[in-house]
């Protein structure tokens, strides 16, 4: 079983749908949780940051996580065709970068 | 303005070739790191820095090496045994261990075995 595990996708919207993207974990000692995005051939770019459980909301988009569950999501509201992209979460039981794991990543397409 | 920068954005190598992947970072951060993305897979770590002069070998350092004289500097080398290097590679720098809402990453190198 794999440490992080995503739907890879593809996942297409129509403009304007709520868009729900999820990861699973096995390891009941991560704490610290991200979500990145990350456009054809570029670099990841910082979403969300969460420590531990609970929600956390920035504009359209809202990260929770369920510690209990081992499960993570990333909702995006009013999508838009630029949140096109590939969206991958992280995750470590501490904040040492040579430490988190990242999922495959899921690939959204949003349809104008 | 700061960030990372990475060259080339296109990388091609012949059999038995050994290339150097460069990365250079303005903003003043101590730790570097070096990932390689497969389709379907993870980000997967390959060398990591937190200091000048000191580097760690991550989860699949076999057939690449890197070297860190200078605190902006981070270059990975493929060489030529590492057995399957085609691959989309990432740098990343953070201004401490912490990674959380500290990371950078560059936009990426796409190297080619031809």
């Amino acid at each position: 079983q794999k440490e992080v595990e995503q739907d890879p996708g593809p996942l297409s919207v129509p403009e304007g749908a709520i868009v729900s993207l999820n990861c699973t974990y096995s390891n009941s000692a991560f704490q610290y949780f991200m979500w990145y995005r990350q456009y054809s051939r570029k670099g990841p770019e910082l979403l969300m940051y969460t420590y531990s459980s609970g929600n956390k909301e920035d504009g359209r988009f809202t990260a929770q996580v369920d510690k209990s569950s081992k499960y993570i999501s990333l909702f995006i509201r009013d999508s838009q065709p630029s949140d096109s992209a590939t969206y991958l979460c992280a995750m470590s039981d501490d904040n040492y970068g040579q430490n988190f794991v990242f999922g495959p990543g899921t690939r959204l397409s949003v349809l104008p | 303005d700061g960030g990372i920068t990475q060259s080339p954005k296109y990388l091609f190598r012949k059999e038995g070739q050994n290339v150097t992947l460069s990365c250079e970072q303005n903003l003043n951060h101590d730790a570097m790191y070096w990932y390689r993305q497969d389709p379907g897979q993870g980000l997967r770590l390959i060398y990591y820095s937190q200091i000048v002069n000191d580097f760690q070998k991550g989860d699949i350092a076999e057939g690449y090496s890197v070297s860190r004289e200078k605190k902006e500097s981070f270059p990975l080398t493929v060489t030529s045994a590492q057995k399957n290097p085609t691959a989309f590679y990432l740098c990343a720098s953070t201004p401490g261990q912490g990674f959380g809402t500290e990371a950078f990453f560059g936009q990426g190198t796409r190297l080619t075995v031809v």
